[in-house]
């Protein structure tokens, strides 16, 4: 069955620290994977997206991901948090036909 | 990117009756749409997918006779709970399919906060 699995679903951390937040997968055939952010009473947005080509992929506001295709993940990366950053983490996957499968999510909280 | 709208924003009503809730692609004609459930705390589930002058398309679970859906048009694609009852209390959400391939992308709406009492 396809599935998508977040490992933290919590995760708190100081201005300027680095963060990295996992993402597996478990999808038969061509995958598209995608990050989404869901900033405190707005809508999603989304971060950055893999179809494929090179496999580390820079998104908005300072993110990336690596595709790792042995290991079946797609974690996202950003060197130095803000504390705007501060927002609810959607790490998706989509077959050919576009539906978006997500994970649970992880709540990140960036304290001054 | 696409810009999407959903009305209401938030919205309450007595168990038993139906709810409609519209969703709209501003700039962009959209044949494809997908509505989305999310509960407190936990990640959105895809309910189905909305096309444009055909019948929508349930996932599995989903009570297609619970949870209608009309995308009449390019720009609007609307889901009524009918009968509703407590347990349909949640956050739907709406995206606009944009692309194909590398440009595939979805486009979200800010969701309507649905409270059966």
């Amino acid at each position: 069955a396809q599935s998508v699995s977040q490992h933290n679903h919590h995760v708190i951390l100081s201005e300027a620290a680095s963060l990295e937040l996992g993402c597996n997968y478990s999808y038969g055939g061509t995958v598209n994977l995608f990050w989404y952010v869901q900033y405190p009473g707005q809508h999603l947005q989304l971060l950055l997206k893999y179809f494929s080509g090179d496999p580390l992929v820079k998104g908005i506001k300072g993110f990336e991901a690596e595709f790792i295709k042995s290991k079946f993940s797609f974690n996202l990366r950003k060197p130095s948090v803000q504390w705007s950053d501060t927002a609810e983490y959607f790490c998706a996957a989509a077959n050919s036909w576009g539906k978006l499968q997500f994970g649970a999510g992880t709540q990140v909280v960036v304290t001054p | 990117g696409a810009v999407v709208s959903q009305h209401p924003s938030r919205v309450i009503c007595k168990s038993g009756t139906s709810v409609k809730i519209e969703c709209r692609s501003l700039d962009f004609q959209a044949t494809t749409m997908f509505w989305y459930r999310q509960f407190p705390k936990k990640s959105l589930m895809l309910m189905a997918t909305s096309n444009e002058g055909s019948k929508a398309t349930y996932e599995q679970g989903v009570e297609k006779d619970k949870f209608l859906i009309n995308h009449a048009s390019l720009t609007l694609s609307t889901l009524t709970v009918t009968s509703a009852h407590p347990e349909d209390s949640s956050f739907y959400i709406c995206s606009v399919h944009t692309g194909t391939g590398s440009t595939d992308t979805q486009y979200f709406g800010p969701g309507t906060r649905l409270t059966v009492l």
